[in-house]
């Protein structure tokens, strides 16, 4: 076990619909990411939270909004995507960031279709 | 630009050993890390290396030469559950993780 959770593990929406992904990380972990990974395409890193803070929005449409109440939980909020939105969003902790060697740990990631 | 290169998919048999390579042109390097990942699974972490030379853990053992901006992952007495995706990330002068697209690794008994 990883320690990382994500739910749902599946999700179809329409373009019209709002719904939102959750991870939770077990690890006692200050720094959380959102990654989008599609089909033979590297990781695409979305938004990183340091101590609740976001520290990193690598230019992500605004249909995508993170929210990180806590250290331990990390949300993605949906709203009107696009069909080419379809992939696999993985959620990692790690222990802090701005530390090359600090090993991110991922949860098993949400399969979202969007129609 | 910054660019992680990994063969896409490869095919080895059941008890063999197999080679999967990286090769990285980034900005600033301070590390590189190697993630398995089962289809429908999360990466899991494999090994980091930041200095030259091989590192070996069990079966699996990966090396560095920052010179050539090269890495390999090894995988010695192939298993069926070594099936799976093994991703290249370079940590860059950012500290931000620069990610491969991943190489395919099929296991044919």
């Amino acid at each position: 076990e990883t320690g990382v959770t994500q739910t749902p593990r599946h999700l179809v929406m329409g373009m019209t619909n709002k719904k939102s992904l959750k991870c939770e990380q077990h690890l006692g972990h200050n720094a959380m990411y959102w990654y989008k990974q599609s089909a033979k395409k590297p990781l695409e890193l979305m938004f990183v939270y340091s101590l609740e803070e976001r520290v990193e929005n690598n230019s992500v449409p605004s249909r995508f909004s993170p929210e990180c109440p806590n250290s331990s939980h990390l949300f993605l909020h949906l709203h009107t995507l696009q069909p080419e939105d379809s992939a696999l969003y993985l959620c990692a902790s790690s222990r802090a960031t701005g530390s090359p060697a600090d090993t991110q740990y991922f949860g098993p990631g949400t399969r979202l279709t969007v129609l | 630009g910054q660019n992680i290169d990994q063969p896409t998919e490869m095919t080895a048999t059941e008890g063999a050993i197999v080679q999967i390579n990286c090769t990285y042109q980034t900005s600033g390097f301070n590390g590189l890390f190697w993630y398995q990942q089962h289809a429908g699974e999360a990466p899991t972490f494999l090994s980091y290396n930041v200095l030259d030379g091989l590192e070996e853990k069990g079966r699996f053992s990966s090396f560095l030469s920052r010179s050539k901006g090269y890495s390999y992952l090894l995988l010695k007495e192939l298993q069926m559950k070594d099936s799976a995706s093994y991703l290249c990330a370079v940590v860059d002068s950012n500290y931000q993780l620069i990610w491969g697209a991943g190489t395919k690794l099929i296991i044919k008994p």
